[in-house]
């Protein structure tokens, strides 16, 4: 049951262009959103979070959107540099849980073309 | 240094033999975490634990595995009687173990098994 959902295996972009890295989730109770990167034979990177009572965070070219509503946030990366190409995985934490379990998307290659 | 610190990076291993994966967290780090990651594919939780609660380990895939933590640091994640389906690489956590904190990983542990 996989909660949380990113389904765009993969991505290219042109440098200097804006990324959009999606994901979807399914469980309500979701209050925290992480962004990590990953480069190969590396383990994952965190990138940047939203909370359930924001709707954008911003962090540099990173910003991360959040719409509770559509259980969906979307990382925005502008503008795409090569050294972003890795893959970008979502994850999430019901705080309300007793355990602090996070959920792992399946993550999203990123190329960008220089 | 100051990150997580995982051991060994790379296992090499017949079928049938037990291995055991090390993970030193980053200091005063109270929640840690195993995860594991298949060629191609997302991170699958294994196990959680968080300060001298008992660990969550609804996520192991079978009674083959097994994990240990000494207080909050060292943790040793077991596999006995390897098959080659454990084929992995096993990427270990930490985090504050409060709300709205990050994970923070290590560089995991390729295990291949013949």
């Amino acid at each position: 049951d996989q909660q949380v959902k990113q389904n765009s295996p993969s991505l290219s972009v042109q440098e200097g262009r804006i990324s959009i890295l999606n994901c979807d989730y399914t469980n309500s109770m979701f209050d925290y959103f992480l962004w990590y990167k990953k480069y190969p034979a590396e383990g994952p990177t965190f990138l940047i979070s939203i909370s359930s009572i924001k709707d954008k965070n911003e962090d540099g070219r990173f910003t991360v959107f959040l719409n509770k509503s559509a259980k969906h946030l979307s990382l925005h990366i502008v503008p795409s540099q090569p050294g972003d190409s890795a893959v970008y995985f979502c994850a999430a934490q019901p705080l309300s849980n007793t355990g602090n379990q996070f959920y792992f998307g399946t993550g999203t290659s990123l190329t960008v073309i220089p | 240094g100051a990150g997580v610190s995982q051991s060994p990076s790379n296992k090499v291993t017949e079928k049938g033999k037990d291995v055991e994966l090390r993970c030193d967290p980053i200091s005063g780090h109270t929640a840690l975490y195993w995860y594991r990651q298949r060629l191609g594919q997302g991170l699958e939780f294994l196990i959680y634990f968080q300060g001298n609660s008992a660990p969550d380990k609804s996520g192991l895939p079978s009674d083959r595995f097994s994990a240990e933590r000494t207080g909050e640091s060292v943790s040793t994640l077991t596999i006995q009687r390897t098959q080659q389906e454990d084929s992995a690489v096993y990427l270990c956590a930490s985090s504050w173990g409060q709300a709205l904190q990050p994970q923070h990983f290590g560089d995991g542990t390729r295990l291949s098994i013949l």
